[in-house]
């Protein structure tokens, strides 16, 4: 299966500062990735679809201002979440679908990043 | 809305048969996929089902109808090693740049227990 990275796996940060993290498909190119937040023992709720060359589309209710989303190449996308409050810890997910291969479905997701903001 | 709903917890013993349910309504339907998430990890692909009916892979089997707008997850031969939070997605959408857009379930937590 395919291989996706997050970096960092955790961090922790003071209140008010940025955080940026890194996703990276490591073995093959994904034009379309997807960014999700898990709350403990919640769902993944997805916050918005980082389209390669463009801008990012966010789901309702999703402040563009404060998570912003970059995807620079095939292979990255990076979520910078700004001004980073408490309410912001939460479990931080990426997953992607390589491309042509959207008949099966499967999408593969990165390991998180766990953000916990004092 | 969007909504999926599953039963919140499951417990069963080991070498157990178990059903994890999924009710669903979306805007949009193109498949119904399962996941498996382990405590602090990522979610893995299980199965998917596209059209109604059965499929297998190995001890996982997931079921759909789509008149109803109901799946499931069987999980044969439990073993200690599958506790964890079951999630399904529905993929609700087809991007025309590609990738599956999914909206995920509430989440069943599986404990098995000797």
């Amino acid at each position: 299966g395919a291989v996706v990275s997050q970096h960092p796996s955790w961090v922790i940060c003071k209140s008010g500062t940025s955080v940026k993290i890194e996703c990276r498909s490591l073995d093959f190119q994904a034009t379309t990735m997807f960014w999700y937040r898990q709350f403990p023992k919640q769902s993944l709720m997805l916050m918005a679809t980082s389209n390669e060359g463009s801008k990012a589309t966010y789901e309702q209710g999703v402040e563009k201002d404060k998570f912003l989303i970059n995807h620079a190449s095939l292979t990255l996308s990076t979520l910078t979440v700004t001004s980073a409050h408490p309410e912001d810890s939460s479990f931080y997910i990426c997953s992607l679908t390589p491309s042509g291969d959207g008949a099966t479905d499967t999408q593969y997701f990165g390991p998180g990043t766990r953000l916990t903001v004092l | 809305g969007q909504s999926l709903e599953q039963p919140s917890e499951v417990t069963a013993v080991e070498g157990a048969i178990v059903q994890i349910n999924c009710t669903y309504q979306t805007s949009g339907f193109y498949g119904l996929s399962w996941y498996q998430q382990h405590d602090g990890g990522a979610p893995t692909f299980l199965s998917y089902n596209a059209l109604d009916g059965l499929e297998e892979t190995g001890r996982f089997s997931s079921f759909l109808s789509r008149s109803d707008s109901y799946g499931y997850l069987l999980l044969q031969e439990l073993q200690m090693k599958d506790s964890a939070s079951y999630f399904c997605a529905v993929r609700d959408d087809i991007l025309t740049g590609g990738g599956n857009k999914l909206t995920f379930g509430t989440g069943t937590q599986l404990k098995v227990e000797l």
